[in-house]
């Protein structure tokens, strides 16, 4: 049973430019979230994906946004990258509707902004 | 928005003995789940234990267990009989019964001395 799958591993960008994250989520899960992990920090909030539309969001500027896909999939993307958008960008995939919903992690994307 | 506190950054443990890592919460709402994660040197979260809170028995997944007090707004995880493997940051984390976000601590990172 494949879990939840992140890619790239890494990624180095410089300060303007636009970058995409990719995530597939745990077999048979629907529902798919985004999350930054800034060094030494907790991973924060910066949206969900249910039924392709953006169903929540967290604190973060319209230049972070997201799709999701048909197979459950999404992509995170990020525009007019800053120095501090430098963080591991994590994807957590979960079933809609269990009650106490379970978040299953993948190894995340390792953001370098220079 | 509701906040996760970790006030010890740094944990060790001799191997085989007991830890107990602190986790303190603000809510203003009665509804909710608690969770702890791992977070090893792969990056990837993994969920330890997770707890109800309208459960007043207190989580136990084999050698983890917390201490849950929803007065005090505080849940502890303990780890008995610790093994190196247990080696990793530990984060707290809450969510709301009615969202979909997850609020999670700045983390401890717990060393196991052989």
């Amino acid at each position: 049973d494949a879990g939840v799958t992140q890619s790239p591993t890494h990624l180095i960008k410089t300060r303007g430019q636009q970058v995409t994250l990719r995530c597939s989520p745990k077999s048979g899960h629907d529902t798919v979230s985004w999350y930054q992990q800034a060094l030494g920090q907790g991973p924060q909030f910066i949206f969900q994906y249910y039924e392709e539309e953006e169903r929540q969001r967290g604190n973060f500027p319209d230049r972070f946004s997201g799709h999701q896909f048909p197979n459950y999939s999404s992509e995170l993307n990020v525009n007019a990258l800053l120095l501090g958008d430098s963080a591991l960008y994590l994807c957590a995939s979960s079933l809609r509707g269990w009650a106490n919903e379970k978040l299953f992690f993948g190894s995340g994307t390792q953001l370098s902004v220079l | 928005a509701q906040t996760v506190t970790q006030s010890q950054p740094e944990m060790s443990v001799q191997e085989a003995e007991t830890v107990t890592l602190s986790c303190t919460y603000d809510t203003s709402e009665s509804d909710y789940y608690l969770f702890w994660y791992k977070q090893p040197p792969s990056r990837q979260m993994i969920l330890v234990i997770r707890q109800e809170a309208y459960k007043q028995q207190n989580a136990t997944e084999n050698r983890f267990s917390v201490n849950f007090q929803k007065a005090a707004k505080s849940f502890s995880l303990k780890i008995s009989d610790s093994q190196l493997g247990d080696a990793a940051m530990y984060f707290c984390a809450y969510r709301s019964a009615a969202g979909n976000q997850f609020y999670f601590g700045t983390g401890t990172s717990l060393t196991v001395i052989p």
